[in-house]
């Protein structure tokens, strides 16, 4: 069963506006959650990261946001730039746990 | 450091055939991570090792697949007999402290595996 869970498959999103990407879990022992960006024929590389003990997490143009009640984290990119386009990749791991667990992930393409 | 290193980065077998995927994982990290990218199930952790030992392999489709660490520096991921629907991207995947590191894991390019 997937206990991190991406539901939008694909985004589109004008250059210099506000991208939105959003991820739901389940498993309510998850205290870390990472963002990771794909490009095709590349491996998955880190974007950006938050404990549970924070709400929000920023890095430029990148902000994660976590509501712990609703169990839904969610990563904004403004502004958005073409070469943001690329798959999103949302992750989560249990405090005692070493391996991440990762949602199906979201295809965001900005156009210009 | 040039990072994780998976070869093949294609592989094109026939079913029933042995495939063997290789990863080198950056010098130092301590995890290392086996992961399947599927359409249908996204990035599903298949087995990961510690110390060149393997902590969890419960993701592990079947038997036909097994994981390897005879070291530090290598490991493979080895299907046989290889069929259609063991067709995917696998990636391999280093980390010095596991899931606990700031920035998660380092990916290798992959390699994409189809089994005709």
């Amino acid at each position: 069963d997937q206990q991190v869970k991406q539901n939008s498959p694909s985004l589109s999103v004008q250059e210099g506006r506000i991208s939105i990407l959003n991820c739901d879990y389940t498993n309510s022992m998850f205290d870390y959650f990472l963002w990771y960006k794909k490009y095709p024929a590349e491996g998955p590389t880190f974007l950006i990261s938050i404990s549970s003990i924070k709400d929000k997490n920023e890095d430029g143009r990148f902000t994660v946001f976590l509501n712990k009640s609703a169990k839904h984290l969610s990563l904004h990119i403004v502004p958005s730039q073409p070469g943001d386009s690329a798959v999103y990749f949302c992750a989560a791991s249990v405090n005692s746990g070493y391996a991440l667990n990762f949602g199906k992930g979201t295809s965001l393409l900005v156009t210009p | 450091d040039a990072g994780v290193i998976q070869s093949p980065r294609h592989e094109v077998t026939e079913m029933g055939q042995e495939v063997t995927l290789r990863c080198k994982p950056i010098s130092g990290h301590d995890y290392l991570f086996w992961y399947r990218q599927t359409m249908m199930r996204g990035l599903e952790l298949l087995i990961y090792f510690n110390n060149n030992v393997p902590i969890d392999d419960s993701g592990m489709p079947e038997d036909r697949f097994s994981a390897k660490m005879p070291n530090a520096s290598f490991s493979t991921l080895k299907i046989q007999p290889s069929e259609p629907r063991d067709s995917a991207v696998y990636f391999c995947a280093s980390s010095p402290r596991g899931a606990r590191a700031n920035y998660g894991y380092t990916f290798g390019s992959g390699t994409r595996l189809t089994v005709v």
